[in-house]
């Protein structure tokens, strides 16, 4: 049981390149989302999905796009880098069952660090 | 407007020592409360929660407390120890349908001297 895995670790873009962050979760969880976490900001949402087939936004979304093909997989695509989006990203899952199964706590991965330069 | 604040950026405790670790909040929806732990180069990680229908939650060392009428949370942390060192941030979110996302403070940097 992995959990929740993400690639690459470290990256580095020029302005304007495009990638996808890869995630991946291995425990049957319907919640994933992706963070950014920026010096003296805390974690800030950038998008999240319920299940396969359904996204929707975070705090903040703009630059990024994501899709949920699958209950696995959640990659967080960069469509054109600016230095503004030098940050780490960690991607998160939790179930989302419903009553006095439901778990509130969200397992991270270790985080991809991104450098556009 | 920041939801989920975390006034201290650091504290620095002595080894053996209580560590305590403060957040407030705004949002009167919020029922669930979360802390997660951040070493370096990691994800975060799960600490221990508290729902708004308690007021503590006890686990080993680490002890929650909520004051729902303050809107107010502690962490605390006895004894310190070196490998308690780490960013601890308060989460927090409403059991509402539909409702799965946390809101994070901006963190704490927590460093315990031997």
């Amino acid at each position: 049981n992995a959990g929740v895995t993400q690639t690459p670790k470290f990256q580095v873009l020029k302005t304007g390149q495009s990638m996808t962050l890869q995630c991946a979760q291995d425990m049957n969880h319907e919640y994933m989302s992706w963070y950014r976490q920026d010096p003296g900001m805390g974690l800030r949402l950038i998008h999240y999905s319920v299940g396969a087939g359904i996204t929707d936004q975070g705090e903040v979304p703009n630059g990024y796009n994501v899709s949920r093909s699958t209950t696995e997989d959640f990659p967080l695509r960069l469509l054109s880098a600016a230095p503004s989006q030098t940050s780490v990203y960690f991607c998160a899952s939790s179930t989302v069952r419903g009553g006095g199964a439901r778990s509130y706590e969200q397992y991270f991965g270790p985080g991809t660090r991104l450098t556009v330069t | 407007d920041q939801q989920v604040k975390q006034n201290s950026p650091s504290l620095s405790v002595q080894e053996g020592r209580i560590s305590i670790l403060n957040c407030d909040y705004t949002n009167s929806m919020f029922d669930y409360f979360l802390w997660y732990k951040k070493y370096p180069a990691e994800g975060p990680t799960f600490l221990i929660s508290i729902s708004s229908i308690k007021d503590k939650n006890e686990d080993g060392r680490f002890t929650v407390f909520l004051n729902k009428s303050a809107k107010h949370l502690s962490l605390h942390i006895v004894p310190s120890q070196p490998g308690d060192s780490a960013v601890y941030f308060c989460a927090a979110t409403y059991s509402g349908a539909g409702s799965y996302q946390l809101t994070f403070g901006k963190g704490t940097k927590l460093s315990v001297i031997p």
